[in-house]
């Protein structure tokens, strides 16, 4: 059963300490997504990548945040330092191209900063 | 404006109820739409897709979708217990350029079917 895999599932961390996702894609999948969810905002996208290649990072707070996809098994979502207002869930997301293919969910990774 | 958005609810319906899911998109290059379902402290799951105007009907569930409106609905038939949770629309631009394939959800809606 294919699925995507994210890690840490859980993280408890400090104001100012760096943190680091990771996703692997579902194989095949060449389209690689990052959603963050809270209560407020609802699902927001923060990036995506297609053939590992960023094509919209618009959500994404430019000061703190970097993604990357250093090969085409692995995507990364580093916050750098993080703050209280960065706790939330994220997603990691994969598809194969567009249109009606279908996107399909990672776990999640719940991140608390304190 | 929000690309999707989402009538707010929460909607509390009945079991065995219809229940009706609404939402509008901003964005006339949008092409596919998905209706995922969410429960609490999970990940979103696929429950239909849709990207042609009309109908399509899959068990209890119906996807409506008018393009000329910009809106998109979902018809939960006979609701149960266990329909229960946030279900979040999606649309994807698929027009082509640098948002090719990008896919944005609406705020979602709380639905809860009490016995």
């Amino acid at each position: 059963d294919a699925r995507v895999t994210q890690t840490p599932r859980h993280k408890v961390t400090e104001m100012g300490q760096e943190v680091t996702m990771r996703c692997q894609p579902i194989l095949g999948h060449n389209t690689v997504f990052w959603y963050r969810q809270t209560m407020m905002q609802g699902l927001e996208l923060l990036a995506y990548f297609r053939n590992r290649a960023p094509l919209d990072d618009s959500g994404m707070p430019k000061d703190r945040f970097s993604a990357e996809m250093p090969d085409a098994t692995l995507a990364t979502l580093k916050i750098q330092p993080s703050e209280p207002r960065d706790s939330a869930v994220y997603f990691c997301a994969s598809r194969r191209g567009a249109g009606a293919n279908v996107l399909t969910f990672g776990a999640g990774s719940r991140l608390t900063v304190l | 404006q929000k690309e999707v958005e989402q009538n707010s609810g929460p909607l509390s319906v009945p079991e065995g109820a219809i229940a009706s899911l609404n939402c509008t998109y901003s964005d006339r290059g949008s092409q596919s739409f998905f209706w995922y379902r969410q429960y609490s402290g999970k990940s979103p799951e696929l429950i239909m897709f849709i990207y042609s105007n009309g109908d399509k009907e899959d068990g209890r569930f119906t996807a409506q979708l008018n393009k000329a409106s910009q809106y998109v609905s979902l018809l939960i038939r006979d609701s149960q217990p266990s329909d229960s949770a946030t279900y979040l629309c999606a649309g994807d631009t698929n027009a082509g350029g640098t948002s090719y394939g990008k896919l944005t959800f609406g705020q979602g809606t709380i639905l809860t079917v009490h016995p």
